[in-house]
């Protein structure tokens, strides 16, 4: 158990509709990145919060937006979604700003299908 | 752009056998190299990690080596086990970066 909690585990939606997927990040992590999994392109980090601020944005869709919470949470909210949007959408943690100070602690997922 | 380039897609080893995965990579300024290891259902969970001021790093059965002139590291699983059946993430990083380049992953099946 990696100490990050993902909800929901599976969702199930059609096109055109918007979906909110949560994250809570370990106890003491600061930071929040959003990574989007298929299996053609592998993992791709979508965003990254630090501390409630928006710290790094990668290949993000202008119809995604994501925050984090005074309480450390964050959100990733999907709108006017599309059948290619289908992915298992990944939330990970860790105590400081930079990957490259420690590792990043996975949730296991929001399978995210859309019909 | 795929900023790490990893191979094979899927690898099938007997147990006991040596599991080898390679990437590359063209940024030269990254200088953390983590893999992460992911079971079915899972979330990628960290292995092992190397910086560039070392050739070889190895942490029990699992060895990471990294060729800094052609811009190649490689995880080599030795004594390879059933348990071992994973998904293998190469990945890289700059100090002071916000974002880790994941490589597209590498399904490991050890047969017994």
């Amino acid at each position: 158990d990696s100490g990050v909690t993902q909800t929901p585990k599976h969702l199930i939606t059609a096109t055109g509709q918007r979906v909110t997927l949560r994250c809570s990040p370990r106890s003491g992590d600061l930071s929040v990145y959003w990574y989007q999994q298929s299996l053609d392109q592998g993992l791709q980090f979508l965003i990254q919060y630090y501390n409630g601020e928006e710290r790094a944005k990668g290949n993000i869709l202008e119809r995604f937006s994501a925050q984090q919470f005074p309480d450390l949470h964050s959100e990733l909210n999907l709108s006017s979604l599309e059948l290619g949007d289908s992915a298992l959408y990944f939330c990970a943690s860790s105590v400081g700003e930079a990957t490259t100070t420690g590792e990043l602690f996975f949730g296991e997922g929001s399978r995210l299908t859309v019909l | 752009q795929q900023q790490v380039k990893q191979s094979p897609q899927s690898l099938i080893v007997q147990k006991g056998g040596i599991s080898i995965i390679n990437c590359a990579y063209e940024n030269t300024a990254f200088d953390y190299f983590p893999w992460y290891q992911q079971f079915p259902g899972k979330g990628p969970a960290l292995l092992i990690a190397i910086r560039p001021d070392v050739s070889e790093k190895k942490e029990g059965r699992f060895t990471i080596s990294f060729n800094k002139s052609a811009k190649q590291f490689s995880l080599h699983i030795m004594d390879s086990q059933p348990g071992d059946s994973a998904t293998y993430f190469c990945a890289a990083s700059k100090t002071g970066a916000n974002n880790l380049f994941f490589g597209t992953g590498t399904r490991l099946t050890v047969i017994p």
